[in-house]
């Protein structure tokens, strides 16, 4: 099946705020209100940051939001700081009952 | 503090079936609330959901490997394991065990992950 896009990579400095998008289709993202975020550094398992589209676990700093457009999800980094360098993945469910994740993004900050 | 640690080869041969445990501590795999499952990720690549069950058995697969996986859980020794059948070198890659909550899909609790290397 395939994946859910991202953009390979993003960048940006400190103190400004990105945007990693994650297009998908009406089979999922544009159906469902269950896109969910993981960050994940080199050698380390994923971290959920966004569950439900726009809800952040307990822990997860504020400066990380989600949204979502039709069939495109976005995740919205502001305020970038150094330890936000890593591996970002959005993940959806798909009809019928499975889950599907995109091909992840790397975000370098400058 | 909950946990999960995933087990097994670090090697199969192709053609062959690989087999991994996932060992969950600190807590009852026995949750009405969640199910456990397994997501792998191929060196330098993305995240890819293969299957997931409830403690009474329920099980969902992925639809691209549904033909070869088979998912099974333990409760009394608080497990669940995982079988690909007939592995090829597409197969190596690092198996994540995951927790994932029920009715959103979401994965909340990740296992570090094993390596499986498919090799002759």
């Amino acid at each position: 099946q395939s994946a859910l896009t991202q953009p390979a990579s993003v960048s940006g400095s400190p103190g400004q705020s990105i945007t990693i998008s994650c297009t998908g289709t009406t089979s999922d993202v544009g159906t469902y209100n269950y896109v969910s975020w993981y960050q994940q550094y080199s050698g380390k398992a994923p971290k959920l940051i966004i569950y439900d589209v726009t809800n952040r676990p307990s822990g997860v700093s504020d400066r990380f939001s989600g949204s979502k457009s039709g069939n495109t999800a976005s995740l919205t980094i502001s305020g970038l700081q150094a330890e936000d360098e890593a591996d970002y993945y959005c993940s959806s469910m798909r009809s019928f009952i499975s889950v599907v994740f995109g091909g992840g993004t790397k975000l370098t900050v400058l | 503090q909950l946990q999960v640690q995933e087990s097994g080869p670090g090697l199969v041969k192709p053609s062959e079936t690989l087999s991994l445990t996932c060992t969950v501590s600190g807590g009852s795999i026995s949750s009405t609330e969640h199910y456990w499952g397994w997501i792998r990720q191929p060196p330098g690549q993305g995240l890819e959901w293969i299957a997931i069950i409830r403690y009474n058995g329920q099980t969902y697969y992925s639809p691209s490997l549904k033909s070869r996986v088979a998912i099974s859980v333990d409760t009394p020794k608080n497990q669940i394991s995982l079988s690909l059948h007939s592995v090829t070198a597409t197969d190596t890659a690092v198996y994540h065990c995951a927790r994932q909550i029920d009715y959103h899909w979401y994965f909340d609790l990740w296992g570090r992950g094993t390596l499986v290397t498919v090799s002759s």
